[in-house]
């Protein structure tokens, strides 16, 4: 069966510093991957997703970058976080044709 | 790019009421379409979804929707929703490998 890990659970970062999360897929291979982030009201936005290793589209313009090193690894990165990076960063995998599965989420605060 | 609205952002209801959320894409051509769940705490998990075929579409827990091509819309809909049902729902469309999802409708069960 697949699973999809992601890390960390929470975490609590000043502002200007540096921001790395990390979200894995075991089980399967070639998946798509997505980065979202939840905010209370405004649903489920798309950050970027992934269809191949070092394939990245992103969707929203801001200072959040991604990467996928390897098949089933997708990092979300920024070089320095802003107060407005707060929030609950979900990653997701899907095949073709199929839903999306998610991971537990990051929960950011930037302070 | 498509989007997804869903028309209500929070719905109150008394237990065995009727149901039905709104959700319209803005997409032209071959989309696939979900309905996510979350319920309090917890992760999104997929109440039905729709690819081809009968465009009523049966899901868990009694909830269906139908989807009306030449409307653009994809409603969620139950006879007799349960103090259980209390959650967010989201609406999700899928064109390609990019996957949007609606701002969500908090919907609140009274018992």
């Amino acid at each position: 069966s697949q699973t999809i890990h992601q890390w960390p659970a929470t975490l609590v970062q000043p502002v200007g510093s540096p921001l790395s999360l990390e979200c894995t897929v075991e089980g399967t291979s070639n998946p798509n991957l997505y980065w979202y982030r939840q905010a209370a009201g405004r649903g489920l936005q798309l950050l970027f997703y992934s269809v191949g290793i070092g394939q990245i589209s992103s969707e929203v313009p801001q200072n959040l970058s991604a990467s996928r090193p390897q098949d089933r690894q997708f990092i979300l990165s920024s070089k320095k976080l802003l107060l407005s990076d707060s929030g609950f960063y979900l990653c997701a995998w899907r095949r073709e044709q199929d839903e999306q599965y998610f991971g537990p989420g990051t929960r950011l605060t930037v302070t | 790019a498509q989007s997804v609205s869903q028309h209500n952002h929070h719905v109150i209801l008394s237990e065995a009421a009727s149901l039905e959320l709104g959700c319209n894409y803005s997409y032209g051509g071959t989309v696939n379409l979900f309905w996510y769940v979350q319920y309090p705490g917890q992760h999104l998990q997929l109440l039905l979804k729709y690819f081809s075929g009968d465009p009523l579409v049966k899901g868990i827990k009694g909830f269906e929707a139908e989807f009306i091509k030449s409307k653009f819309s994809f409603n969620l809909r139950k006879p007799s929703v349960q103090w259980s049902d209390t959650a967010e729902y989201f609406c999700a469309v899928n064109a390609g490998s990019d996957m949007r999802f609606g701002a969500g409708t908090r919907l609140t069960v009274k018992p």
